[in-house]
């Protein structure tokens, strides 16, 4: 059974950076494709990018781009994401997911969704 | 502001049958399947609907989910007080080259 274990906790202030982690068992991690999803409190999902942890493609929201970094070691099937210049409106529950692909009876692609998620890991950005 | 559009709340009694509203537009919902998870306070989303409106294993057939168009909705009959969470929808923007999600519905149960 495939399980993302994600690092705890992090306080950070506000400029610096932050480094989460996410440990895949279960399953290679060469695998899989990893998102990383976001949820500041009350609020709904955000989604922040993907990996592909066999080549190391990486993708990001237009958002993001620049501030976030997406890396994998896969002799440890950890994917990390890192989250530079963080501000306030960063505080957020941050998950990692895999996106799973599906098809049809005939092979035709029907689309992905997000089948397996970490347990998400709190940053809290505060002077 | 979400780029897919659902109601913030919704409600029914038990053995009621409920759907969640999700709308989009053509570079989303009108070229990709919608996804459903289902979230309680506290814990990770879970995926519900994929698809084209399918349900993963060990998901319950009350669960069901439809789209038309830029619209797509996700149904639960039968509805029991174990249902009581957050919903929300989820489809690949062609335009964002990215995910995008509804802001979430909580379902109360009455």
């Amino acid at each position: 059974q495939v399980q993302l274990e994600q690092s705890g906790a992090e306080v950070k202030e506000p400029g610096a950076s932050v480094k989460v982690s996410c440990k895949a068992s279960g399953s290679i991690v060469t695998d899989f494709y990893m998102h990383w999803v976001r949820q500041a409190p009350g609020q709904g999902l955000e989604w922040l990018g993907w990996i592909n942890c066999k080549n190391g493609d990486r993708d990001f929201a237009k958002k993001f781009l620049g501030r976030v970094a997406l890396t994998r070691d896969t002799s440890s099937s950890t994917v990390y994401m890192e989250l530079s210049r963080l501000r306030s409106d960063d505080t957020a529950v941050y998950y990692c997911a895999r996106l799973t692909d599906y098809y049809d009876s005939s092979g035709a692609y029907n689309g992905g969704a997000f089948d397996i998620w970490g347990q998400g890991t709190t940053v809290s950005v505060s002077s | 502001q979400s780029m897919l559009t659902q109601p913030p709340s919704a409600s029914g009694t038990p053995g009621q049958r409920v759907t969640i509203s999700c709308s989009g537009r053509n570079s989303n919902l009108g070229t990709n399947g919608v996804v459903w998870y289902q979230q309680f306070p506290g814990t990770a989303p879970k995926l519900l609907i994929y698809p084209h409106d399918q349900r993963p294993s060990g998901v319950p057939d009350r669960f069901s989910g439809s789209k038309s168009g830029i619209s797509a909705s996700l149904a639960i009959s039968g509805l029991q007080s174990e249902d009581e969470a957050d919903y929300f929808c989820a489809a690949w923007d062609v335009s964002l080259n990215g995910w995008v999600f509804g802001g979430g519905t909580k379902l109360t149960v009455l």
